[in-house]
Formats: structure tokens, C-alpha cells, sequence
């Protein structure tokens, strides 16, 4: 079956700019996951939401970052007024219960 | 709260010589705990996991872990390296709700 899809695949914005990045899930899974991988910090988690519950932000690294989730599926992370220390891969991942992630490819994020 | 470290880096073997990656976990509760891998400009990809199960356990392409709480170790191996195990290799461990923290990453190099 299908896996975790993202878009776009690769962005280049100007700092100060707006961007979305967009997840697609699993048919079927109830959690899905933001992480974010960069030269200077690794992977590292940035939210989650389960199901109807209300979402753990607790890794967003800003209130710049914010993210939702429609109808339980489809999410997009957003980003307010790009910093170059925003440059990174956001990956997304999703499961439908236990531990196993799965990811999608990655959106490429480059701020000029 | 939960961590892994990875001991190395940068690994570089031969090809068909064993392969060993180090990992040690600190978990203060019986952790899940995963190999995962990522091939240039792909996403992550799950080899294994441990999820207090069998203490050896076995994953995809001949790679195998085995969990140590003496020694809070889940170091990787596989017996013979191929060229295409090139890649970079995450030792993550699950955190509450499931939020995956990951080592540092070691790069595996093949050398002809």
C-alpha cells in the first residue's frame, strides 16, 4: 500500500517568508509525527497529534511553528517568517498503534 | 528521560567483513528500542526493534541487535557488509507517547 507522502519534496523560501509543508499518513493510522533533521541538532521531535486529542507541541522549537491536523488525517506544519536556522529536513511519520514509525521522503527546507 | 548514544560516528569496512554499530540507551523504564537507516537523500527506514520480546532480535537485510540491560547496550551487527549497506544508521529509543529519540547517527562506508 501507499506510504507516508510529503510535499514539496524540496523548498527554497527567503527568510522572513511563510511556508507550509504538507503530510499525507497511512490510510488508517491515528498518530502521525513531526520531526525535524538538521546539521547541528540530529533528529529531533518537534509534535504529535493522536486521534482527536489534543496535540503535544512540546518540541516545537518556537511559536513560530505551529501544525494541524484536518479530519485526522492530512497535516501541514507552518512556518512564520523563516529563519536560515530553520534550513532543515522536516520529516513526517505515522502509526497506527505500538511503536513502529513509519516515514515519509522529507521536505528539503532551504531559507536564503 | 530517555537517550541514546552512539559510540561512533563513522564506521568504514570492507566489503563482506562483519559490521558492528554501537549503541547505549538510558531509559528509566523498560524501553522499545530501533534501528533505523537512511540511504542518501531517502527516508528512514526500519531495520528492527526491540520491544522487550526475544533479546536478539533479527530485522531486514541480515542485520541483527541484540538488547543487553546489563550493559544498556543495543549494538547492531550483521555478518557480512554489502555495498549497498552504505548509509547512515539511527539508534532510537521510544519515549512516552511514542516519540521517537534519536543517537546522532553513525555513517556506515563500504569499501570495495
Amino acid at each position: 500500500g501507499a506510504g507516508v507522502s510529503q510535499s514539496p519534496s524540496n523548498k527554497v523560501t527567503e527568510k522572513g517568508k511563510d511556508v507550509e509543508l504538507r503530510c499525507d499518513p497511512i490510510s488508517g493510522h491515528t498518530a502521525l509525527y513531526w520531526y525535524r533533521q538538521s546539521l547541528g541538532q540530529g533528529l529531533e521531535f518537534l509534535i504529535y497529534f493522536q486521534g482527536n486529542s489534543a496535540p503535544d507541541k512540546s518540541g516545537l522549537p518556537s511559536d513560530r511553528f505551529s501544525a494541524e491536523r484536518t479530519g485526522g488525517s492530512v497535516s501541514t506544519l507552518t512556518i512564520q517568517r523563516t529563519q536560515q536556522e530553520d534550513s532543515a529536513v522536516y520529516l513526517c511519520a505515522s502509526t497506527y498503534s505500538g511503536d513502529t514509525q513509519y516515514f515519509g521522503p522529507g521536505t528539503r527546507l532551504t531559507v536564503l | 528521560a530517555q537517550s541514546v548514544t552512539q559510540l561512533d560516528s563513522h564506521v568504514s569496512v570492507s566489503e563482506g567483513t562483519p559490521v558492528l554499530l554501537r549503541c547505549n540507551y538510558s531509559s528509566s523504564y523498560s524501553p522499545s528500542l530501533f534501528w533505523y537507516v537512511q540511504h542518501p537523500n531517502k527516508g528512514l527506514q526500519l531495520l528492527l526493534k526491540y520491544t522487550s520480546a526475544a533479546t536478539l532480535v533479527k530485522g531486514i537485510n541480515g542485520f541483527e541487535a541484540e538488547f543487553k540491560k546489563s550493559e544498556t547496550s543495543f549494538h547492531l551487527t550483521k555478518p557480512s557488509a554489502h555495498m549497498s549497506d552504505a548509509a547512515e544508521y539511527f539508534c532510537v529509543v521510544s519515549a512516552r507517547a511514542q516519540k521517537l529519540v534519536f543517537g546522532q547517527g553513525t555513517r556506515l562506508t563500504i569499501n570495495p
